[in-house]
C-alpha cells in the first residue's frame, strides 16, 4: 500500500525559504520507473506542478519556478524534500506530493498525499 | 512551455447524463494526457493515464480519448459521486502543466 505525506510549516513569512517533507511508504526511490513529484494548488484556484525527482535523481522543474526550487532525495529514509526560496502571498498553497510512474509513452502520479496549506503572511 | 485549456470550465448535469470534456495542449504532447478527479478539500484523484488507459479501481463509465493537441473525457453515465472537478494534465515535457479545470455540477 502506498502513502505519502507532506510535513512542513504552515506558516512562513515573506522571503524565506520554505522547506517541505514527503515521507513515503509502499515504495522504493531506487526502483526503476518511479519518482516523486511536488504539485501546488492555490485555494480555488488550478494545480501546478513544481517539480520531480526520479529513481535515477534525475530532476526536473516548473521553468516559471526553476530559479527558486531544489528537489532532494532520500532513498534509505523513503523522504523527498522540496525548499522554495523568496516566499512571496502569491504562494500561499496547498502543496502535494505524489508518486510518479514514469515509463514507455506514460508518466502520470497516481498516488497523491493529503497536501498540506502554507500560508505566505507577515 | 505547453499550455493547456479546458472546456468547459464549467457544466451543469442530471444523474445519469453523458458528459464529456474537452482539453487542447499548445502543442503536440502524443498521447501524454492524464485525467484527475478532485472533491473539496481532497487531493485529485487519478482516472485516466495516457489519454485513454483506465487507471485501476476506476469505473469503467470513465473513459479518455485523442492524442496530439485534442483530448477528450467521457463520463458514459453520471453518478451522484461523480460531482467534481475534473483536471487534464500533460506530462510530455518538463513542467507538467495542468488544465484549469472543469466543475462539474448537479443541475
Amino acid at each position: 500500500q502506498i502513502t505519502l505525506k507532506e510535513s512542513g510549516p504552515t506558516l512562513v513569512k515573506p522571503t524565506q525559504t520554505l522547506t517541505l517533507t514527503c515521507t513515503f511508504s509502499g515504495f522504493s526511490l531506487s526502483s526503476n520507473g518511479v519518482g516523486v513529484g511536488w504539485i501546488r494548488q492555490p485555494p480555488g484556484k488550478a494545480l501546478e506542478c513544481l517539480a520531480l525527482i526520479y529513481w535515477d535523481d534525475d530532476k526536473r522543474y516548473s521553468p516559471s519556478l526553476k530559479s527558486r526550487l531544489t528537489i532532494t532525495k532520500d532513498t534509505l529514509k523513503n523522504q523527498v524534500v522540496l525548499t522554495m526560496t523568496n516566499m512571496d502571498p502569491v504562494d500561499t498553497a496547498t502543496y502535494y506530493c505524489a508518486h510518479l510512474m514514469s515509463g514507455y509513452g506514460s508518466e502520470y502520479f497516481d498516488y497523491w498525499g493529503q497536501g498540506t496549506l502554507v500560508s505566505v503572511s507577515t | 512551455d505547453i499550455q493547456m485549456t479546458q472546456s468547459p470550465s464549467s457544466l451543469s448535469a442530471s444523474i445519469g447524463d453523458r458528459v464529456s470534456i474537452t482539453c487542447r495542449a499548445s502543442q503536440n504532447i502524443r498521447k501524454y494526457l492524464n485525467w484527475f478527479q478532485q472533491k473539496p478539500g481532497k487531493a485529485p484523484k487519478l482516472l485516466i493515464y495516457s489519454a485513454s488507459s483506465l487507471q485501476s479501481g476506476v469505473p469503467s463509465r470513465f473513459s479518455g480519448s485523442g492524442s496530439g493537441t485534442d483530448f477528450t473525457l467521457t463520463i458514459s453515465s453520471l453518478h451522484p459521486e461523480d460531482f467534481a472537478t475534473y483536471f487534464c494534465q500533460q506530462s510530455y515535457i518538463a513542467g507538467f502543466t495542468f488544465g484549469p479545470g472543469t466543475n462539474v455540477d448537479i443541475k
